[in-house]
C-alpha cells in the first residue's frame, strides 16, 4: 500500500515567487495535516483538514499561504509570494481519523533565495 | 502553555550500547505522549504512543518508554544500538480532550549518532 505521496520533493524558487506542494494521503484517511518544519525544530501544524472542511487553520499564515483540499482526498499548499523565512521543509501527514496514527509524507524541501 | 522539551539536541552512542533520549511536557493534565523517529530525507515515524494504562510502552525496533507523571517525563529507551538507529527522535504530545486526541505538538528533537 502507498503511503502518504508528496511532491514535488524539492523546491528552489527566489523570493517574491509563488509556490505550490501537492499531497496525496493514504486512501481511505480523512483527517490530512500540514506542517512546517524548520531546521532543527520539530515540525509544527499548519492546517488540519478533516475530509474537505478545513477544521483547524489558525496557525496558517493566511496573508500568504492558502490551502485547499477540494474533495477531500489530496490537497495544495500555496505560498504567494515566498518570502526567505519561508524556507523549510513542509511535511503532508494523514490519518483515518483525527484520533488515529498519523503517516507522514517524505516532505518538500523550500529554499526560497 | 502546552509544551515539549528535549533537552539533548545531539547524542552520541556505540553501537551495542543503551540508549536513553529525554523528553519532558508541560501539560495541565495528562496528554496523550508519542516518540517519533526520522531519517534523513524521510517522514516521521510513529515509534510508540502512550494515551493510558501501563506507564511501561513497548514500540517497534526494540524501543520502549515509561510514563512518569510526577516527573512530567516520558523518556524513550533502547537496551542496545543498532548503527540503523541513527536518526533524529522527536517527542510530541495531544492534549487529551476527554478521550479525543488533539494535535500534536513536537519538541524540538534529538540526533542520534552510533559510532561503531
Amino acid at each position: 500500500e502507498a503511503g502518504v505521496v508528496q511532491s514535488p520533493r524539492y523546491k528552489i524558487i527566489e523570493k517574491k515567487q509563488p509556490v505550490a506542494f501537492w499531497c496525496n494521503p493514504i486512501s481511505g484517511h480523512n483527517t490530512l495535516y500540514w506542517y512546517l518544519q524548520n531546521l532543527g525544530q520539530g515540525p509544527e501544524l499548519l492546517i488540519r483538514y478533516e475530509n474537505e472542511e478545513a477544521v483547524d487553520d489558525s496557525q496558517l499564515p493566511k496573508d500568504r499561504f492558502s490551502a485547499e483540499r477540494l474533495k477531500g482526498v489530496d490537497s495544495t499548499l500555496k505560498i504567494q509570494p515566498a518570502e526567505l523565512g519561508d524556507s523549510a521543509v513542509y511535511l503532508c501527514a494523514s490519518s483515518f481519523n483525527r484520533d488515529s496514527e498519523q503517516f507522514f509524507g517524505p516532505g518538500t524541501r523550500l529554499t526560497v533565495l | 502553555a502546552q509544551s515539549v522539551t528535549q533537552p539533548d539536541i545531539h547524542i552520541t552512542v556505540s553501537e551495542g550500547a543503551s540508549l536513553e533520549l529525554r523528553c519532558n511536557y508541560s501539560y495541565g493534565a495528562t496528554p496523550y505522549l508519542f516518540w517519533y523517529v526520522q531519517s534523513p530525507g524521510q517522514g516521521l515515524q510513529l515509534l510508540l504512543k502512550y494515551f493510558s494504562g501501563d506507564t511501561l510502552v513497548q514500540g517497534i525496533k526494540g524501543f520502549e518508554a515509561e510514563f512518569k507523571r510526577s516527573q512530567s517525563s516520558f523518556n524513550l529507551r533502547k537496551p542496545s544500538v543498532h548503527w540503523s538507529d541513527a536518526a533524529e527522535y522527536f517527542c510530541a504530545v495531544g492534549p487529551n480532550y476527554g478521550g479525543s486526541q488533539g494535535n500534536l505538538i513536537f519538541g524540538k528533537g534529538t540526533k542520534l549518532s552510533v559510532k561503531p
